[in-house]
């Protein structure tokens, strides 16, 4: 089943602790990308990565690093979480200009 | 950056009446894409319109596009309950080499559907 599978679906961390969200995609696809949803604001993104080792940034890159070592993984790595990165994030996938499959969502909360 | 705008915010309906939502943008577009994301879950793909076509259908639903109003629409036909959920529209901007790495959305419509 073509998926895009994001871990964990729920996470409370402290200030300052570093914590990675994965993602990871089943269907080949060249594109990957971040986002995250906040109420009133809708989706932004946070970072994209065109293929292999291309990485760019979104609309809200600061305070988050990605990678893309391989085509299916593209993690999101929160260095030193702030409560302002308390937020739905969400992970998607796409062919070139098709339409993107996303994860489920990680509730990420920030105390 | 470009960003589609939904109209209305909010729409509830009787179960068996169609919903209308409208979505406008400010500049050209390579093409724009609607999602429906139930309470809290990923989005998923309803329909995407290229901007040389001006309309879609798939299966219930209907997507219009006017690149000279810069608006399209969504037309769902006789809703269901279980089309309550959360509706956004995305555009695509040209220029960027596709694959939606510029692909912004709006803010969404919350659609209600009563049984």
């Amino acid at each position: 089943e073509a998926q895009v599978t994001q871990n964990p679906r729920y996470l409370i961390t402290v200030t300052g602790k570093k914590l990675t969200v994965t993602c990871s995609q089943n269907m080949n696809h060249e594109y990957m990308s971040w986002y995250r949803q906040d109420p009133g604001l809708g989706l932004r993104q946070i970072y994209y990565s065109m293929n292999v080792e291309v990485t760019d940034k979104g609309d809200v890159p600061e305070g988050y690093k990605v990678s893309r070592k391989e085509k299916r993984n593209f993690p999101l790595i929160l260095e030193s979480p702030s409560p302002n990165q308390t937020s739905l994030y969400f992970c998607a996938s796409s062919s070139l200009s098709e339409k993107l499959f996303f994860g489920s969502g990680t509730q990420l909360s920030v105390l | 950056s470009q960003q589609g705008e939904e109209d209305p915010q909010a729409l509830s309906i009787q179960e068996g009446e169609n919903a209308t939502m409208n979505c406008s943008y400010k500049t050209s577009i390579n093409n724009l894409q609607w999602y429906r994301q139930n309470s809290g879950r990923g989005l998923v793909h309803l329909i995407l319109i290229r901007s040389n076509e001006r309309e879609k259908h798939s299966g219930r639903l209907r997507v219009t596009l006017d690149t000279s109003k810069k608006s399209s629409s969504l037309l769902i036909t006789a809703s269901r309950a279980a089309d309550t959920a959360s509706y956004f529209c995305a555009t695509d901007p040209p220029g960027w080499g596709g694959a939606n790495s510029k692909l912004t959305f709006g803010k969404g419509i919350t659609l209600s559907v009563r049984p």
